[in-house]
């Protein structure tokens, strides 16, 4: 099956500073890449929708300037949380699709791992 | 609007025992995927089982069934024996045809399995 890979798996930073996660997909070309945040006990919450070598689109609420999201090839891209705050602490998740040329489910998504970030 | 709604917050069930997680949907999409995926304490979110809007019989994935009823809009999630292992949050979502890819969430179920 496809795969997605999600680095870091757990960050811990102090407040003021920015992170960057990265998220891959191993084994097929992505041409959309989600980043969702998840609180304790919530569902996920959709932030933006990339699309490689276009600029990302937000969900109303999500402030673009603060959670800066890069598709820079199709098996890349990165969220950068910049400035954090301890509010920003969540649970964030990047999934992938290879669209409709090589998906066998068609809207499948592929999920990285994770990444658990805490701002002190 | 397209919306998911998933109403048991919590579930205990005995193992060994068959479960039934409530899912039901709206969209006035004639074309689109329900899914369903399994997230364990670690995070990860775990694909379990798809049902196309158009698929005549439904879906099945080893001990995974999916209860589809398309009049009803509802797309309920069969578990059956269940093991220690299941023992995780249960998220159904949905995938208009037009929507570029993007699920609409329900509020996940949390289901643990008794000894």
């Amino acid at each position: 099956g496809a795969v997605v890979s999600q680095h870091p798996s757990r960050v811990i930073c102090k407040s003021g500073t920015s992170v960057k996660i990265e998220c891959r997909s191993l084994d097929f070309q992505a041409t959309t890449m989600f980043w969702y945040r998840q609180f304790p006990k919530q569902s996920l919450m959709l932030m933006a929708t990339s699309n490689e070598g276009s600029k990302a689109t937000y969900e109303q609420g999500v402030e673009k300037d603060k959670f800066l999201i890069n598709h820079a090839s199709l098996t890349l891209s990165t969220l950068t949380v910049t400035s954090a705050h301890p509010e920003d602490s969540s649970f964030y998740i990047c999934s992938a699709t290879p669209g409709t040329s090589g998906g066998t489910i068609y809207n499948e998504q592929f999920f990285g791992p994770g990444t658990r970030l805490t701002v002190l | 609007a397209q919306k998911i709604t998933q109403t048991q917050p919590g579930m205990f069930v005995q193992e060994k025992e068959a479960v039934t997680l409530d899912c039901t949907y709206d969209t006035s999409d004639p074309s689109y995927g329900l899914f369903w995926y399994k997230q364990p304490s670690s995070g990860e979110m775990i694909f379990l089982i798809y049902q196309g809007s158009y698929d005549q019989q439904n879906a099945t994935e080893g001990r995974y069934s999916l209860n589809f009823q398309k009049a009803r809009k509802s797309a309920n999630l069969v578990i059956s024996a269940s093991q220690l292992g299941d023992s995780a949050m249960y998220f159904c979502a949905m995938s208009p045809m037009d929507s570029n890819y993007q699920l609409i969430w329900g509020a996940g179920t949390k289901l643990i399995i008794k000894p």
